[in-house]
């Protein structure tokens, strides 16, 4: 059970645009930033997402996430093919004193 | 280009000790905080623990008393003891750098991961 809610998966054509949630609480989500990860079959997770909104150089702009109060979300526009993946969202907890990930939503390009 | 390495990962009994390490590379390696980040097979990612570059560290409640992170600054090197292992510590142990000056939970980048398997 993790700390951070996500749907487990999620799906789009080609082209379309898709929403993941993230669900905290007051301790996590609802006081610190949140970050996403995108990782591939078989490989490391990769930063997308840092401080709620803000992309690190390369990732393109068809990635945006928002916060608001305990609930974040990771919008991904212009679907493709390569976005087909598993995205984490992390917080840092401080009542855990640690970081939190949720479970991960598995996103499928149909 | 920064690069992290870990190693030292294999086949351990239930109740023994393994040794990891991370070898880190193209950048000032005193100046960051660094993570440990484990995924189960099939599962999500954990996290394990974070080492300040000042030496301040925090356990998840899952390892704390039976992992010890430290690292080597004069190495480049970040580590992770275990103790005490159980069949649930069997996971791909990742080593990532903290972004600088950021909260612990913005890993960027990642090592490739060194596969720990605890069974008898």
């Amino acid at each position: 059970q993790s700390v951070l809610t996500q749907p487990p998966s999620a799906s789009g054509t080609p082209g379309q645009r898709v929403n993941i949630s993230c669900s905290g609480t007051s301790s996590n989500i609802g006081t610190n930033d949140v970050n996403w990860y995108k990782q591939l079959s078989g490989a490391a997770p990769k930063l997308l997402v840092y401080n709620n909104y803000l992309r690190p150089s390369g990732v393109p702009d068809r990635f945006s996430g928002s916060r608001s109060g305990t609930s974040a979300s990771l919008a991904i526009s212009g679907l493709q093919s390569e976005d087909e993946a598993d995205y984490y969202c992390a917080a840092w907890d401080d009542s855990l004193n640690g970081v939190v990930f949720g479970g991960g939503t598995r996103l499928t390009v149909l | 280009e920064v690069q992290l390495v870990e190693s030292g990962g294999g086949l351990v009994k239930p109740g023994g000790s393994l040794r990891l390490s991370c070898a880190a590379s193209g950048f000032t390696f005193s100046s960051y905080s660094m993570n440990w980040v484990r995924q189960a097979p099939g599962k999500g990612l954990e996290w394990v623990s974070t080492i300040s570059s000042s030496g301040y560290i925090h356990y998840a409640d899952s390892v704390k008393g039976r992992f010890t992170i430290s690292r080597d600054n004069a190495k480049n090197s970040l580590y992770l003891q275990m103790n005490s292992l159980r069949a649930e510590d069997t996971a791909v142990y990742y080593c990532a750098r903290v972004r600088y000056s950021s909260s612990p939970s913005q890993s960027d980048p990642w090592g490739q991961g060194t596969l720990v398997t605890v069974s008898s």
